[in-house]
């Protein structure tokens, strides 16, 4: 699988919009983007994936740009419970996740 | 929909001790991961099933781990014998079958059993 690579940290106010930004600059044409979060004590918990086209759903946008090698996550309206380890993986359909160190989004009241 | 249901939450055992961990995969789902977390290595994948056969277990660390997954429902988790340096949170994950056709499916994960080897 590709590597990515993501900010270990980030601060957002509550009520904004949290911007998670990840770089996969080598990614294969067939390995999907996909964002999973990690509250703790918790098992992480799967947000959103995609190919090549913008996503959104009930949690979160992924914008992928046009050369696939990056994507930002959108948390439209960040309360304090999105507090969390945010993962960026990139995965062929086959694969099993492989997990990196994630960005420790902290949702500031 | 349950989850993935994993048992026990916590367990505390010796060192020497055989642990064995259950997971409950989710409903229709072919698919079965075990995970390991520690604060050193983060989340590492140790073995997958498809349709109950173990299809890469690479990340098993030694012969002291085995799993198994004898029907779709089911599926464990063993350490004999166990170390102090095994102590982590061990998660499954479920997801439809994996490598069918060009949609991803994602997994899902328990919650995991915190293991502590003493």
């Amino acid at each position: 699988d590709a590597k990515t690579t993501q900010p270990p940290s980030m601060d957002c106010a509550e009520g904004r919009a949290a911007n998670l930004p990840c770089n996969h600059s080598t990614i294969s044409g067939n390995e999907y983007v996909y964002w999973y979060r990690q509250i703790h004590s918790q098992g992480p918990q799967y947000i959103i994936h995609g190919l090549k086209n913008n996503e959104t759903n009930e949690m979160a946008s992924l914008i992928i740009t046009e050369d696939r090698k990056s994507s930002t996550l959108i948390l439209p309206h960040a309360t304090l419970r999105d507090t969390a380890v945010y993962y960026c993986i990139v995965r062929v359909a086959a694969d099993g996740l492989t997990f990196g160190k994630g960005t420790h989004l902290i949702i500031q009241p | 929909d349950a989850g993935v249901i994993q048992s026990p939450r916590h367990e505390v055992t010796e060192m020497g001790q055989e642990v064995t961990l259950r997971c409950k995969p989710i409903s229709g789902h072919n698919s079965l991961f075990w995970y390991r977390q520690t604060m050193m290595r983060g989340l590492e994948l140790l073995i997958y099933f498809n349709n109950n056969v173990p299809i890469d277990d690479s990340g098993m660390p030694e012969d002291r781990f085995s799993a198994k997954m004898p029907n779709a429902s089911f599926s464990t988790l063993k350490i004999q014998p166990s170390e102090p340096r095994d102590s982590a949170v061990y998660f499954c994950a479920s997801s439809p079958l994996q490598g069918q056709g060009p949609m991803s499916s994602p997994l899902h994960f328990g919650n995991g059993t915190r293991l502590t080897v003493t």
